[in-house]
């Protein structure tokens, strides 16, 4: 069975600070895929990565980056420079249906504090 | 600009009430999807639909149906509904092609069971 296990469950960090956030992951097939989403104070997720297992490339988007590590089997995510607007919920989410149906298994989160 | 939406952002009901969650999306997705999101337990499936009328369990469907008549169309049902489902639910959707794409979520329903 595919598991994901987020072990910080809160993290607070002063702005400016470069904080990452663990996600390892449990799965049995070669093909699948990794997310993150952002849950901000509002509720609603926005989807931030997709990764598939046959790219272990990082990426970097603007003060995020990825690193995906398939000998740990983890899929880390680093903000640099944290800014208040950060403040919020991070869940990592692995997919194993290649098929289309996309169901996704979560993570329980990590709450992410930034003081100004 | 991938659209969903749910028809309460909170809602109160008393135990035993047949309780109707709506979610709407509008760009043509193939699979819809009802999760329940509780403290300290992250995010857990509660069905799915890859299609018209047609469903799937997911972790958590005890207590719960679905019905998909229209595509763009998602219901989560609670036929009598008890304190243990107050809860965040959460729709969201994705499309079909035969690869594994990102979901969409809408903005939640804060359930609140008396």
């Amino acid at each position: 069975a595919q598991k994901v296990t987020q072990a910080q469950t809160e993290i607070s960090v002063v702005e400016k600070e470069d904080v990452t956030l663990d996600c390892v992951y449990e799965t049995r097939d070669t093909t699948y895929y990794l997310f993150w989403y952002k849950q901000p104070p509002s509720g609603e997720l926005v989807f931030l990565i997709r990764r598939n297992s046959f790219d272990e490339q990082n990426e970097i988007s603007g003060r995020y980056s990825w690193n995906f590590q398939k000998s740990t089997s983890s899929f880390n995510f680093t903000i640099t420079a944290s800014q208040v607007v950060d403040s919020a919920v991070y869940f990592c989410a692995l997919s194993e249906e290649p098929s289309g149906y996309s169901t996704l298994t979560f993570g329980k989160g990590t709450m992410l504090l930034v003081s100004p | 600009d991938v659209k969903v939406t749910q028809s309460s952002r909170y809602l109160v009901k008393r135990t035993g009430e047949k309780v109707f969650l709506e979610c709407v999306q509008d760009m043509d997705h193939e699979n819809m999807f009802w999760y329940r999101q509780d403290p300290g337990l992250g995010l857990r499936l509660i069905y799915f639909s890859y299609d018209v009328k047609m469903k799937e369990k997911g972790d958590i469907p005890e207590g719960y149906s679905v019905s998909r008549e229209k595509k763009e169309r998602f219901s989560l049902i609670l036929e009598s509904a008890s304190t243990n489902q107050t809860s965040m639910y959460l729709c969201a959707s994705s499309p079909r092609q035969g690869r594994t794409y990102e979901q969409y979520f809408g903005p939640g329903t804060r359930l609140t069971v008396t």
